[in-house]
């Protein structure tokens, strides 16, 4: 089984629709991050988790809100999706005890279109 | 801030060649991390190499090998007899300190394609 799993891989929606968009991991890492791609731009930090309790923006939040509801799942969400979401979204994790604590590792993506 | 530029971005090679990927970053922090991942055709993202910024030793592994050279900021990956199934992006990053965490810039990547 994928040490880091998202769902759903894929899912069309229409503008102003509330999203969903789940990671979990089997990895027992402490810090979970949410990014995008969008060609051209690569990748692109929304938000960053370290630990259930302490949530912090990355560089592109707005439109974007989280979840850490346990150490394996962070949620994101999009509160009303608008057509330049439409985007390749990726979860990672790492982990803060080991001697490569800065190494992310991703899961699948999901890749969200919104008309 | 920190920059990772993939000057290269797209590069078609025919089964067999040798071919570098080139990676320049930039960054004031005397300690950061540089990474290459592979990203297939379908869409994950596969951890290759991690290198910190004191370690300059090249690094083999099977065909794939990187050269790190502080000097000209740069961390260049090589595959040697490439194969179809190396068509893919190829994102370089670099990690530095910021805030209690580390911040990841990625370059914009390097679209591969093995032609058979």
């Amino acid at each position: 089984d994928a040490d880091v799993t998202q769902t759903p891989r894929n899912r069309i929606t229409k503008t102003g629709k509330r999203i969903m968009l789940e990671c979990s991991q089997t990895k027992g890492h402490d810090r979970m991050y949410w990014y995008r791609q969008d060609p051209g731009l690569g990748l692109r930090l929304i938000y960053y988790s370290f630990d259930v309790k302490d949530i912090n923006k990355g560089e592109i939040s707005d439109g974007y809100s989280v979840s850490r509801q346990a150490q394996a799942k962070f949620s994101l969400s999009l509160e009303s999706a608008i057509p330049n979401q439409t985007a390749l979204y990726f979860c990672a994790t790492s982990d803060r005890t080991s001697p490569k604590a800065d190494t992310q590792y991703f899961g699948p993506g999901t890749r969200l279109t919104v008309l | 801030a920190q920059k990772v530029t993939q000057a290269q971005t797209e590069i078609s090679v025919v089964e067999k060649e040798d071919v570098t990927l080139d990676c320049v970053y930039e960054t004031r922090d005397t300690t950061y991390y540089l990474f290459w991942y592979k990203q297939p055709p379908s869409g994950e993202l596969v951890f290759l190499i991690r290198r910190n910024s004191f370690d300059e030793q090249n690094e083999i592994s099977g065909r794939y090998s990187w050269n790190f050279q502080k000097s000209t900021s740069s961390f260049n990956f090589t595959i040697t007899a490439s194969q179809v199934v190396d068509s893919a992006v190829y994102f370089c990053a670099l990690s530095v300190p910021s805030g209690g965490y580390q911040k990841v810039t990625f370059g914009i990547g390097t679209k591969l394609q093995v032609i058979p």
